[in-house]
């Protein structure tokens, strides 16, 4: 079975500093991995995908995950934390065979302060 | 243009009654979804159709029922409403090709409140 931990309930950072929010995962096959964004009352707004090929994966508003296989995790990561990057960030994987479903993380809180 | 369309936003019902959730996608793509938000936004899949076939369906209340009248829209019905049923549903869609590497595209979700 396929499953997803997203270990932090809760990352917070200074703005202008580094950002890592944290994913481990676990699937028979190969990983499709991916990072949504949900801001207060909005619906899940794709950031970044990792299918094959580099392990660094950039994405929107300038984070970027990298794939690491032997610790089976998918960390996202931004150089530079924004006020407005605040939200709830979800880590999820998914199969590979048409139809199926995301399988995500219970969420992570990102609280960027001025 | 709105790439993924639910319709209503929010939805206030008491328990008992029988509605309906409408979703469209103007994207072109052959698999949608139906996704549940607790209120301790966990998310989690009930239903996916791919081309208008039934892939996914979750251990959910046979009193869901998702209807697919064409690739673009999938709707959901739900009959007699319980309290527990209160949370944020979010419609979602791809074009997988016979593979799941394709990302999902949500919509905006729903508020359903049962009172």
């Amino acid at each position: 079975a396929q499953s997803v931990a997203q270990p932090e309930d809760q990352v917070n950072v200074a703005e202008g500093n580094p950002l890592t929010v944290k994913c481990t995962y676990s699937v028979s096959g190969n990983p499709y991995l991916f990072w949504y964004v949900q801001y207060p009352n909005r619906g899940l707004q794709f950031l970044l995908k990792y299918i094959t090929g580099d392990n660094l994966v950039k994405g929107s508003y300038g984070f970027e995950a990298e794939f690491n296989k032997s610790q089976t995790s998918f960390h996202l990561k931004k150089p530079s934390a924004l006020v407005s990057d605040s939200a709830l960030y979800f880590c999820a994987v998914r199969a590979d065979q048409a139809g199926t479903a995301l399988i995500f993380g219970k969420g992570t809180t990102l609280s960027v302060s001025s | 243009d709105t790439a993924v369309s639910q319709t209503p936003k929010y939805l206030v019902t008491q328990m008992g009654n029988d509605k309906s959730i409408k979703c469209e996608q103007n994207l072109g793509h052959d698999t949608m979804y139906w996704y549940k938000q607790d209120s301790k936004k966990f998310l989690k899949i009930m239903f996916s159709y791919n081309n208008k076939e039934l892939i996914i369906n979750e251990t959910v209340p046979n009193r869901f029922s998702p209807k697919s009248p064409d690739k673009a829209h999938l709707n959901l019905h739900i009959n007699s409403l319980e309290l527990g049923d209160s949370a944020v549903y979010f419609c979602a869609s791809s074009q997988d090709v016979g593979s799941g590497r394709e990302t999902q595209y949500f919509g905006p979700g729903t508020r359903l409140l049962v009172l």
